[in-house]
């Protein structure tokens, strides 16, 4: 069994609608909780992070964890073509050692 | 944040041959960390490179096949070596964030073995 289990897509939607992603992992020892966003070509880049069970919201974005369930989510809302990128779920046991799933591609038709 | 360069971009190389990927840092940074992003999996961490010290390396890869070097705080190569087609791949080079939990990526180096 992954550490980190990621759904790799593809996922397509037509603008404006909500992308929802989601991870499971199995270390009930992470505690941060990371999105990172990849462009094609282009290496990833830290999105949002939650530290610990809780919700994070900043402007389209919505990052949930559910520790109890090992179990978290990126919502994007009103999702824009230049939202289109490889969207990797990580996780750290607060050390520098980052577990990530395998990324789901997302692709924001207009 | 920092900023990563890495060299080659990509390349392509016939089996049984050596690579070694260079990667850049614009800041002086601690810790330098080298990953494999193979298609449809997770990305996978290699070895951690801290300056003036040997690197780290994670289950799965060794010192003989993945040989790092750190010479100074803005600088690291990795090099691929006695390859074969199984190491086609991405490779990423990252850097320490200001938070435990935030590292910075390089763009990759797109590697294909023939």
């Amino acid at each position: 069994q992954k550490e980190v289990e990621q759904d790799p897509g593809p996922l397509s939607v037509p603008e404006g609608a909500i992308v929802s992603l989601n991870c499971t992992y199995s270390n009930s020892a992470f505690q941060y909780f990371m999105w990172y966003r990849q462009y094609s070509r282009k290496g990833p880049e830290l999105l949002m992070y939650t530290y610990s069970s809780g919700n994070k919201e900043d402007g389209r974005f919505t990052a949930q964890v559910d520790k109890s369930s090992k179990y978290i989510s990126l919502f994007i809302r009103d999702s824009q073509p230049s939202d289109s990128a490889t969207y990797l779920c990580a996780m750290s046991a607060d050390d520098y050692k980052l577990s990530f799933g395998a990324g789901t591609t997302v692709t924001v038709r207009a | 944040s920092a900023v990563i360069s890495q060299k080659p971009s990509r390349d392509i190389c016939q089996r049984g041959t050596s690579l070694t990927i260079q990667c850049q840092v614009d800041s002086q940074v601690t810790m330098m960390f080298w990953y494999r992003q193979q298609p449809g999996q997770s990305l996978t961490l290699i070895a951690t490179a801290n300056q003036g010290s040997e690197a780290t390396y994670e289950s799965g890869f060794v010192i003989d096949k993945f040989p790092i070097s750190r010479p100074n705080l803005t600088f690291s190569t990795l090099t691929v070596s006695n390859m074969s087609p199984e190491d086609s791949s991405i490779y990423l080079c990252s850097v320490e964030g200001t938070r435990s939990y935030e590292q910075y990526f390089g763009p990759g180096t797109r590697l294909t073995v023939t």
